[in-house]
C-alpha cells in the first residue's frame, strides 16, 4: 500500500512559470513533510520540510502548502529556472527519528 | 545542512564477488542510518535500518545474509553486497538520521554495476 501519493509523475514548465507538485498521504500519524531534490546520479538533498503545526513555509523560491484536513502538501517552486530540472520527492514520517516513506517522484523539466 | 559521505560514488565487479559500500556522516553523529535502492527513473526502496550497536532491521523481501549492514559507530555504516550478480546492479544511497531533528540527510550514492 503506497502510503505517500505524489503527482504529476512528470512535469514539464517553461523559464520564470511555477512548477507545482503535490502529495497525499493516507497515515494521520505523520507530523514531519521534507521534500528532496534529486539530480541524475546524485543523492537526494533536503530542500524544505514543513510539520503540522503550520499551513505554509517559504524557503526563497520554494514554498510548501500543507493541508491537514486533505492530508495533501504541495511544493511550489515560483520562477522556476532550468537549474531546478530535476527530480523531486515528497516525503513523510511520524515522530522525529522514525522512517520516511517517498512517494514515487516527479521529474520537472524547465524549458529555458 | 549535514554532510553525508558515501564511498566509493561507483564500483564495477565481477559476478560472485563482494563490495563494500561505506556511509559516514561527516559533521554529526547518526545513531539512525538507512540504506535505500533506486533503479532508474523510480523513487528510493528502503532496505533496512541500520541502528548503531545492534542489528539492521530489514525490509520485507530483502535478504539480510546478500546485503549485509554494520553499523560499528556513530558516524559509521557499511553496507556489503555479497556474491554480487548483475541483479544487484543498482544505485545505492545511504541516509543518515540527526537525532531529535528528524532530518535526514543523504549521501551520494554508490553507482554497482556488476558484470
Amino acid at each position: 500500500q503506497q502510503q505517500v501519493k505524489q503527482s504529476p509523475q512528470s512535469l514539464i514548465v517553461q523559464k520564470g512559470g511555477i512548477s507545482i507538485i503535490n502529495c497525499a498521504y493516507e497515515n494521520t500519524a505523520f507530523d514531519y513533510f521534507p521534500w528532496y531534490q534529486q539530480f541524475p546520479g546524485k543523492g537526494p538533498a533536503l530542500l524544505i520540510a514543513i510539520r503540522p503545526d503550520v499551513s505554509e513555509k517559504k524557503e526563497g523560491r520554494f514554498t510548501i502548502s500543507f493541508n491537514k484536513s486533505a492530508k495533501q502538501f504541495s511544493l511550489h517552486i515560483m520562477d522556476s529556472q532550468p537549474g531546478d530540472s530535476a527530480t523531486y520527492f515528497c516525503a513523510a514520517s511520524s515522530d522525529a527519528g522514525n522512517m520516511l516513506t517517498f512517494g514515487g517522484g516527479t521529474r520537472l523539466m524547465v524549458k529555458p | 545542512g549535514a554532510v553525508v559521505s558515501q564511498h566509493p560514488s561507483w564500483v564495477i565487479c565481477k559476478s560472485g564477488t563482494s563490495v563494500k559500500i561505506e556511509c559516514r556522516s561527516l559533521d554529526f553523529q547518526a545513531t539512525t542510518m538507512f540504506w535505500y535502492r533506486q533503479f532508474p527513473k523510480q523513487s528510493l526502496m528502503l532496505m533496512a535500518t541500520s541502528n548503531e550497536g545492534s542489528k539492521a532491521t530489514y525490509e520485507q523481501g530483502v535478504e539480510k545474509d546478500k546485503f549485509l549492514i554494520n553499523h560499528a559507530s556513530l558516524t559509521l555504516s557499511t553496507l556489503t553486497v555479497t556474491s554480487a550478480h548483475p541483479e544487484d546492479s543498482s544505485f545505492y544511497i545511504c541516509s543518515a538520521l540527526v537525532a531529535g531533528t528528524g532530518e535526514l540527510f543523504f549521501g551520494e550514492g554508490s553507482r554497482l554495476t556488476v558484470l
